[in-house]
C-alpha cells in the first residue's frame, strides 16, 4: 500500500538551531511531494513542493526540501529556526501522476525553545 | 482573494445526532476534497469531487458519512448517527486542476467535531 511515513513525531530544538523533518515514502515510479505547516487551530498551508526538475526545493519562511529517488525521501530543513516556526508539519504525496487525493504523514510537531 | 471557508469552526453535538459541515471553496477551483484529521491518526482522505464527474468516495469510514456538491462549487459533509469516534478536525480544501496531478491543494481552517 502506498504510504508516506514521518519518522519523528515530536522535534524539540532551540532557536537558532537548524531542523530537519524526515520524510520516506513508499516508492513508486512518478511521485509528487508536498510539505504543509500547520499552526494552532489553522488549517494546512502549503510550504512548498516537488513536481520535477531540481531535487533541491525552496519555500517560504526560509524552508528547503531535497527529493531523494534512491532513498525515497523528502526532508525537510532550515538551517536556523525562530520561535514562530513552532508548528506542526505534515508530508504529503501524489503517486502516479494522478488527479485526487494526497497520502499524508502523521505529521511531526516542532518545538522551538529560547 | 478569499481562501477556503469552512462553518461552523465548532461543533458540539450528542451522540445519535446527525450533523453538517459546509465548504465554500476557492472561487474558479472544480476540485474539493474532503479530509479528517484525528489525534494520533493524521489527515485521512475522505472524499474528492471534480468538475461533473462521480465523486471518489474511497476514503469515506462508513455509510454515516456523505458529501455533496451543489452547482460545482459548495460541498455539505454529512455525518449520520455520530459516534464519539468520529470527533475530529475535518478539513475541507480545494484546488484548480493543472493535469498531470500537478495541482495544488488549498486548505480551510477545518471544523472542529465534538460528540459527547
Amino acid at each position: 500500500a502506498q504510504s508516506v511515513t514521518q519518522l519523528d513525531s515530536q522535534v524539540p530544538v532551540f532557536e537558532e538551531a537548524p531542523v530537519e523533518l524526515r520524510c520516506n515514502y513508499s516508492s513508486s515510479v512518478s511521485v509528487y511531494l508536498f510539505w504543509y505547516v500547520q499552526y494552532p487551530n489553522q488549517g494546512l498551508q502549503l510550504l512548498l513542493k516537488y513536481l520535477s526538475g531540481s531535487t533541491l526545493v525552496k519555500g517560504i519562511n526560509g524552508f528547503e526540501a531535497e527529493f531523494n529517488k534512491s532513498q525515497t525521501s523528502f526532508h525537510l530543513r532550515k538551517p536556523s529556526v525562530h520561535i514562530s516556526d513552532t508548528a506542526e508539519y505534515f508530508c504529503a504525496v501524489k503517486y502516479g501522476g494522478s488527479q485526487g487525493n494526497l497520502i499524508f504523514g502523521k505529521g511531526t510537531k516542532l518545538s522551538v525553545k529560547p | 482573494g478569499a481562501g477556503v471557508s469552512q462553518s461552523p469552526s465548532n461543533k458540539v453535538t450528542e451522540k445519535g445526532k446527525d450533523v453538517e459541515l459546509r465548504c465554500d471553496p476557492i472561487s474558479g477551483h472544480t476540485a474539493l476534497y474532503w479530509y479528517r484529521q484525528s489525534l494520533g491518526q493524521g489527515l485521512e482522505f475522505l472524499i474528492y469531487f471534480q468538475g461533473n464527474s462521480a465523486p471518489d468516495k474511497s476514503g469515506l469510514p462508513s455509510d454515516r458519512f456523505s458529501a455533496e456538491r451543489t452547482g460545482g462549487s459548495v460541498s455539505t459533509l454529512t455525518i449520520q448517527r455520530t459516534q464519539q469516534e468520529d470527533s475530529a478536525v475535518y478539513l475541507c480544501a480545494s484546488s484548480f486542476i493543472v493535469g498531470g496531478g500537478q495541482e495544488t491543494q488549498y486548505f480551510g481552517p477545518g471544523t472542529r467535531l465534538l460528540v459527547l
